[in-house]
């Protein structure tokens, strides 16, 4: 079964750049979709498609996908960005959706 | 506005049955796929089963196989999962999400209902 991996945590001082990474065996060819859930909420939706936002999603998101890596760029960081992210792609081999392990995003 | 609730969580005892509910509303729900995910205290997001928008198709993760029935009712605008032979490890927020794009995604979350098995 397909395995996506992510580093568990990741800090970042306010108005820097934070960037997520997903591992997947050749996850270039797939296509990714990120959620954001903060403490005690239900996930939600900020990239889908590989680089595209929801409405209401800020532009300080973006995604990028290409060889065995995808990414989340949170830029200019925000206190309310404190969430743990997760990827998540569709394994059409087996008919399943697949979500990495999430990682922990704290802002300093 | 896209709208899910979940019911019908609790504490049920290992061996037991449950049935959940997932009321949408917002959208034309007989028009989407529909998936349940789960969330283990502590642990990261684990999706378990989808339903095609009709009911035609439906998909389920390894471990729930024989144990855990997805199905709809696009008259109710309502999905549901009914778990049987339940374990500790099934303990966990149980979600009800939307599908989005060709369903390989999920676009809209309900707020989930909590199984505990013990």
């Amino acid at each position: 079964s397909y395995v996506l991996a992510q580093a568990p945590s990741v800090s970042v001082a306010p108005g820097k750049t934070a960037r997520i990474t997903c591992g997947g065996n050749n996850i270039g060819s797939k296509v990714v979709n990120w959620y954001q859930q903060r403490p005690g909420q239900a996930p939600m939706l900020v990239v889908y498609d590989d680089t595209y936002r929801p409405s209401g999603i800020p532009q300080r998101f973006s995604g990028s996908n290409s060889g065995n890596t995808a990414t989340l760029t949170i830029s200019r960081v925000e206190a309310g960005d404190e969430a743990e992210y997760y990827c998540q792609v569709w394994d059409s081999s087996g008919d399943r959706w697949v979500f990495g392990g999430g990682t922990k995003v704290t802002v300093l | 506005q896209v709208y899910m609730v979940e019911s019908g969580g609790g504490v049920v005892q290992p061996g037991g049955s449950l049935r959940l509910s997932c009321a949408a509303s917002g959208f034309t729900f007989g028009d989407d796929g529909m998936h349940w995910v789960r969330q283990a205290p502590g642990k990261g997001l684990d999706w378990l089963a989808f339903i095609r928008y009709d009911g035609a198709d439906k998909f389920y993760t390894d471990s729930v196989k024989g144990r855990f029935t997805i199905s709809r009712d696009n008259s109710e605008n309502t999905l549901y999962l009914e778990m049987k032979s339940l374990r500790p490890d099934d303990t966990a927020i149980y979600y009800c999400a939307k599908g989005g794009g060709l369903v390989n995604y999920f676009e809209h979350w309900g707020q989930g209902t909590l199984v505990t098995v013990s």
